[in-house]
């Protein structure tokens, strides 16, 4: 089983859509959690952390449920800028730079 | 202004080479990781570049095919050793700019293509 699961997409959405993506990861040890954008042919950046609480950057709102092992990020009013490749990104415990990623969600928005 | 550059950008190379990709940062950084994107497959972790060290990689990745450098804590180089087209793929040189988080920033990476 792989180590982070996302929603394959791609979503393709009309500008001002709320599109919600979703991941798993099977490692219950995993510590923090992110998401990262990659726009086409681009490095990944990181987009926002991810908290037990939840937490909320403007239109983006990520999500974690530590008992079902399971990421989400929430888009509201999508822009046409928003058009990326979503990754979700687990690190588990404590060493440093030992990411997972997923594949990747591929969102579309369309004007 | 790009906080980490690599070199080159993209590269054609013929079966049985070897391409060394170059990695600065414009500060010092304790750690370097290098990672890989193959076509349509999630970033994966090659090895961590550590300064004064060997590197230490991560499973399914060797020393003898990626051998890497570390001689100062601005710089690192990966080399792909007898490349094949299975090493076709994005390689991306990455750091924590802020301490002591795991949140990493990338180069821009190089996209090897191999014939």
């Amino acid at each position: 089983r792989k180590e982070v699961e996302q929603d394959p997409g791609p979503f393709n959405v009309p500008e001002g859509a709320t599109v919600a993506f979703n991941c798993t990861y099977s490692n219950s040890a995993s510590q923090s959690f992110f998401w990262y954008r990659q726009d086409c042919r681009k490095e990944p950046k990181l987009l926002m952390s991810v908290y037990s609480s939840g937490n909320e950057d403007g239109r983006f709102t990520a999500q974690l449920n530590r008992a079902s092992q399971y990421i989400s990020l929430l888009i509201r009013d999508s822009k046409l800028s928003d058009s990326a490749t979503y990754l979700c990104v687990v690190v588990r415990g404590s060493t440093l730079g030992r990411l997972y990623f997923g594949r990747g969600t591929q969102l579309t928005v369309w004007p | 202004s790009a906080v980490i550059s690599q070199k080159p950008s993209r590269d054609i190379c013929q079966r049985g080479t070897s391409l060394t990709i170059q990695c600065q940062v414009d500060s010092q950084v304790t750690m370097m990781f290098w990672y890989r994107q193959q076509p349509g497959q999630s970033l994966t972790l090659i090895a961590t570049a550590n300064q004064g060290s060997e590197a230490t990689y991560e499973s399914g990745f060797v020393i003898d095919k990626f051998p890497i450098s570390r001689p100062n804590l601005t710089f690192s180089t990966l080399t792909v050793s007898n490349m094949s087209p299975e090493d076709s793929s994005i390689y991306l040189c990455s750091a924590a700019l802020t301490s002591g988080a795991n949140v990493l920033t990338f180069g821009a990476g190089s996209r090897l293509t191999v014939l």
